[in-house]
């Protein structure tokens, strides 16, 4: 049980685009997602939580209007990167959080490369 | 503010031998702290968590871990070491609801032959 999928795996894109990531609950219902972003050789920071059906709530230094997040079902939360640019380039990973328990699971992550 | 320090970014061991990554934790409420492991290129998969209940807690892979308040530790430990056991191990502190994981900054396990 608690399995968490993310797709795409990989993704190559272009200065200037949107990519977007998604993150499923496959067995069980998220009440709370996470985003977290990982940089090479660097651990995990938060960038936002996300609660089903309210606004993402972001951490600070990070660009609610650049991570894009929904979560408008109890088993999808997407991260949209708008206007991509190579800084962005980095391991974004996602977790969710079943109501009342205290223990998130991880998707696999996705890596991006913004040429 | 919570923080999660995690001593010695690299950590070696031979086969069979005692495995112990160390990790302090800071914390101003009752901490929940939890051990993941990363392999390469994916996610993070959990290994155990403490959450106020026992302070010697069982994970998998014969991992366990033993929360100290007196020494604001929770290291990790596993008695013989394996081959498939090198990875990335992060130890993580969160408030009582499991909101903001606070990872801390990870330890490279390699295991020799």
């Amino acid at each position: 049980g608690a399995v968490v999928s993310q797709h795409p795996s990989w993704v190559i894109c272009k200065s200037g685009t949107s990519v977007k990531i998604e993150c499923r609950s496959l067995d069980f219902q998220a009440t709370t997602m996470f985003w977290y972003r990982q940089f090479p050789k660097q651990s995990l920071m938060l960038m936002a939580t996300s609660n089903e059906g309210s606004k993402a709530t972001y951490e600070q230094g990070v660009e609610k209007d650049k991570f894009l997040i929904n979560h408008a079902s109890l088993t999808l939360s997407t991260l949209t990167v708008t206007s991509a640019h190579p800084e962005d380039s980095s391991f974004y990973i996602c977790s969710a959080r079943d109501g009342g328990k205290e223990t998130q699971y991880f998707g696999p992550g996705t890596r991006l490369l913004v040429l | 503010a919570q923080s999660v320090t995690q001593l010695g970014s690299h950590v070696s061991v031979s086969e069979g031998a005692l495995v112990l990554l160390r990790c302090n934790y800071s914390s101003s409420v009752p901490p929940y702290l939890f051990w993941y492991v990363q392999y390469p290129n994916q996610g993070l998969q959990l290994l155990l968590k403490y959450t106020s209940a026992a302070t010697l807690v069982k994970g998998i892979n014969g991992f366990e871990a033993e929360f100290k308040k007196s020494e604001t530790s929770f290291h990790l430990t596993k008695p013989s070491a394996h081959m498939s056991d090198a990875a990335e191990y992060f130890c993580a502190v969160s408030d009582v609801e499991g909101n903001k994981l606070v990872f801390g900054a990870g330890t490279i396990l390699r295991v020799k032959s």
